[in-house]
């Protein structure tokens, strides 16, 4: 079965220091695809990265990075030079890629606070 | 500013009424897809279409059924409210599924509808 897990409800970075939010997942899908959303007080879903199961580096965008390790099944989003606007819960999530029917499943999230 | 849009942004209602949740997707992406968030289920998948047609069901419940119209708008009816149903509705959308570059099904979120039954 298909399954995210991000195992941190919470965590607490310094300003302009780096934080790595850990996500692991289980798929039987051939070819998938990784996604990090942040979410703000404000509701909004707000994609952030992309990472394909077959590529051969990892994806950065910005101050976004993610740390994919196809074998240990973790793409953990590493956030460097963290902002106060860094403050929000952050979602990894996983759908197969393809012409299939695919559902996504998105993790229970980890609420990151930046600390001036 | 994601490109999608959703109304109403807010709905209040009672248990037993019928409410409709409108969305329209980003510009060229003919992938609709919708999510239900609860503090206490998370962030749910509910359904995706594609060009019209129904691709994956996710945890909808029957009182739950969505289309997608000839001009790729998508309506996501919810019917018998129970107060379990207060949650936020997310409408996202993407381009065509399997179209190459995997990035081009990353799903664009629109602003939500917020749902309350009293």
């Amino acid at each position: 079965a298909q399954k995210i897990t991000q195992t941190q409800p919470g965590m607490f970075v310094q300003e302009k220091e780096a934080v790595t939010l850990d996500c692991t997942y289980d798929t039987s899908d051939p070819s998938y695809g990784l996604f990090w959303y942040k979410q703000p007080s404000s509701g909004e879903m707000i994609f952030l990265i992309y990472q394909g199961s077959y590529d051969q580096q990892n994806a950065t965008e910005g101050r976004y990075s993610l740390n994919f390790q196809k074998a240990r099944k973790s793409a953990n989003l590493v956030i460097s030079a963290s902002q106060l606007g860094d403050s929000a819960m952050y979602f990894c999530a996983m759908r197969g890629l393809g012409t299939g029917g695919f559902k996504t499943i998105f993790g229970a999230g980890t609420r990151l606070f930046v600390k001036a | 500013d994601s490109g999608v849009t959703q109304t109403p942004k807010h709905l209040i209602t009672a248990t037993g009424q019928r409410v409709t949740l409108r969305c329209s997707p980003r510009s060229g992406d003919l992938s609709v897809y919708w999510y239900q968030q609860s503090l206490d289920q998370g962030l749910q998948f509910l359904i995706h279409y594609y060009n019209g047609e129904e691709r994956a069901k996710g945890n909808i419940l029957e009182r739950f059924s969505a289309q997608q119209f000839p001009d790729l708008h998508s309506e996501l009816n919810l019917s018998s409210l129970e107060l379990g149903d207060s949650a936020l509705y997310f409408c996202a959308s993407s381009g065509a599924p399997g179209a190459g570059s995997g990035v081009q099904e990353t799903q664009y979120f629109g602003p939500g509808t917020r749902l309350l039954v009293l």
